[in-house]
């Protein structure tokens, strides 16, 4: 059964102190791999897309790589106002449905001051 | 440039009820995927729309359907709603549907709270 799962479910950094997030992922294949961020009572707001194996991607104080079985979200010197939830998608390779992704339940970021 | 609009943006409905959830996608995106995101979970997918046409059905019930219009704007349905139904529904939009679309990511609204009592 395809499934995306993350660790940790929740993070607690104060400002300054980088560290990574983790997504595993089981496809049949790979057709995409999603960062997304979520405030609360808001909807994910697009970060990144990764396509294959060994692709990074960086935007400010975040950067996501790509391994054949996961994904990790780095940030680096983080500030309050990174405090979000970090949801990972997997968008499968074949399917015609390419409004599906599928969600793991999310990485729970406070980064305290 | 506006993004995705969703409304309303609170609902509160009684059990057996109906309740329809409307979205409008970005200018120029042609494809309309809903979303039901419980409470600690990550979204979870329900339907995609392309050209009017449903292009993908998540696993739920018969109770949800949809629809998309001319103008690219969508409609979720739920019939006799549970107490189970309360969620963040959310809708999100990508410029096409077809081949193309494996490069295309999803950008969403802020979706619609549904508290069923």
């Amino acid at each position: 059964e395809d499934q995306v799962t993350q660790s940790p479910e929740a993070l607690r950094l104060q400002e300054g102190e980088s560290s990574s997030l983790n997504c595993s992922y089981t496809v049949s294949g790979l057709r995409g791999l999603f960062w997304y961020r979520q405030d609360p009572g808001k909807g994910p707001e697009f970060l990144f897309t990764l396509y294959s194996a060994g692709e990074e991607k960086e935007k400010e104080r975040l950067k996501a790589t790509l391994t054949k079985k996961e994904s990790f979200l780095h940030i680096t010197a983080p500030k309050p106002e990174d405090s979000a939830t970090y949801l990972c998608a997997v968008r499968e390779y074949g399917s015609s449905n390419t409004g599906k992704l599928i969600f793991g339940q999310g990485t729970t970021l406070q980064v305290k001051p | 440039d506006a993004g995705v609009t969703q409304s309303p943006t609170h609902l509160i409905k009684t059990r057996g009820q109906q309740v329809t959830l409307r979205c409008s996608p970005i200018s120029g995106h042609k494809s309309v995927s809903w979303y039901q995101q419980v409470l600690g979970q990550g979204p979870q997918f329900i339907f995609q729309y392309y050209e009017k046409e449903e292009r993908g059905r998540g696993n739920f019930p018969d109770r949800f359907s949809a629809r998309q219009f001319p103008n690219y704007s969508s409609e979720l349905n739920v019939n006799a709603l549970l107490l189970g139904d309360s969620a963040l529904y959310l809708c999100a939009s990508s410029i096409t549907g077809g081949a193309g679309a494996y490069n295309s990511p999803l950008h969403f609204g802020n979706g619609t709270r549904l508290t069923v009592t």
